[in-house]
Order: C-alpha cells, then sequence, then structure tokens
C-alpha cells in the first residue's frame, strides 16, 4: 500500500527554467509534509517542510505547495542550478508518527 | 545545527560475522532514531523506531533478532547487524528527531554502506 506516490521517477530541466517535482498521498491524517534531496551514497538532506494548515512554504529558491483536497504536494526549484541534480524524495506523516517516503525522483539540471 | 553522524561510513566483512553501525546525534538530543535501509535505485525502507531507553519498534518483515537496535541515550542509536550474509549488503541510513518544541523533521546521517563477502 503506497501511501505517497511520487509518479515521476525522473525529470529533466534546462538550467535556469523551474524545476516541478509532484507527490501524491492518500492518507487524509498526514499533517505532515517534507522534501528531501539525496545524492548518490549519501544520507538524505531536509530541504523544506510544511504543515497541513498551510498551503505555501517558500525557502529560497525552493517553494513548496500543498493542496489537502487534492491530496497532492509539489516543490518548486526556481532557477534550477546544476547543483540541483539529486534524488528527491517526498514524505509525509503525522506528528509523532514515522514518515513515508515516497519512492524518489530524478532530477537532471543540464547547463 | 540538527547534524547527525554515522560510523563507519563503510564496512566490508564476512559472512557469519556481526557489523555495528552507530548513529549520533551531534548538536541536539534526538529523542527518537530511525533506521532505513535503501537497495540501488529504492527508495529508503524504514527497518525500525526507536525511543531513548525502550525497546525499538521494527517494521513488519524487519527481524528483529537479526538487526538489533540499542538507543541507550539521547545523541547515540546502534544498529547491530548479526550473523551477517551476502544478502544483508545494503546502505544503512539513520535519522533522529529532536525534543518537543522542534518540528518533526528527520534529520538523516550520511549512511554506511555495508558489504557482506
Amino acid at each position: 500500500d503506497q501511501q505517497v506516490k511520487q509518479n515521476s521517477p525522473s525529470l529533466s530541466v534546462q538550467e535556469g527554467r523551474i524545476s516541478i517535482l509532484n507527490c501524491d498521498y492518500t492518507n487524509s491524517m498526514f499533517d505532515y509534509f517534507l522534501w528531501y534531496k539525496k545524492y548518490p551514497a549519501e544520507g538524505p538532506t531536509f530541504l523544506i517542510s510544511i504543515s497541513s494548515i498551510k498551503d505555501k512554504n517558500e525557502d529560497g529558491r525552493f517553494t513548496v505547495f500543498l493542496n489537502k483536497s487534492a491530496k497532492h504536494l509539489s516543490l518548486h526549484i526556481v532557477p534550477s542550478q546544476p547543483g540541483d541534480s539529486a534524488v528527491y524524495f517526498c514524505a509525509a506523516g503525522k506528528y509523532g508518527n514515522k514518515l513515508v517516503f515516497g519512492a524518489g525522483t530524478i532530477l537532471r539540471v543540464k547547463s | 545545527g540538527a547534524v547527525v553522524s554515522q560510523h563507519p561510513s563503510w564496512v566490508i566483512c564476512k559472512s557469519g560475522t556481526s557489523v555495528k553501525i552507530e548513529c549520533r546525534s551531534l548538536d541536539f538530543q534526538a529523542t527518537t532514531m530511525f533506521w532505513y535501509r535503501q537497495f540501488p535505485k529504492q527508495s529508503l525502507m524504514l527497518m525500525a523506531t526507536s525511543n531513548e531507553g525502550s525497546k525499538a519498534t521494527y517494521e513488519q518483515g524487519v527481524e528483529k533478532d537479526k538487526f538489533l537496535i540499542n538507543h541507550a541515550s539521547l545523541t547515540l542509536s546502534t544498529l547491530t547487524v548479526t550473523s551477517a550474509h551476502p544478502e544483508d549488503s545494503s546502505f544503512y541510513i539513520c535519522s533522529a528527531t529532536g525534543l518537543a518544541g522542534l518540528t518533526d523533521t528527520q534529520y538523516f546521517g550520511p549512511g554506511t554502506r555495508l558489504t557482506v563477502l
């Protein structure tokens, strides 16, 4: 039972353009959502999070949007840089409980 | 802040031996630590959740007698792979969350690459 899905295994974007990574979830009880970035052979790095009481959270080049009615969240990276090339995982959970991770999306930013 | 370290970063061992991996929160007290493993080109698979001073909670399908977890202090958790076999070869990653008042953001360690010969 995949409660968190990232349907795009990979995404390729030109440097300077916007990268949009998508994530869908099925559990309406989730109240906390996060995005992580991961390079090969390294642990994930926390990027940005959002609580279910918000619909947008911004941190520099990264913005996360949450659409609770659609059970959908997205990560926007503007402008995309070659160093952003990595695997991006979305995660969801209830406060105080374990997180459920998506399968990840490989982002390639071409220069 | 919120730095998590793991040791060792990689280990090679013979089949049948046991391997211990340490996970430390360096600048915060971790009330909860998580252990994951990741196979090539796959997502993170949660193995177990441990709270300081209590027994770990294992995910379905994870052998608790094979993967021993100890969370003896607020800054240290250990994962011991007992009687390791080649199929245990994987990338093991820990994460930690802090005290109440902080978010439930999990901060991850750099991972440990285990290769069992």
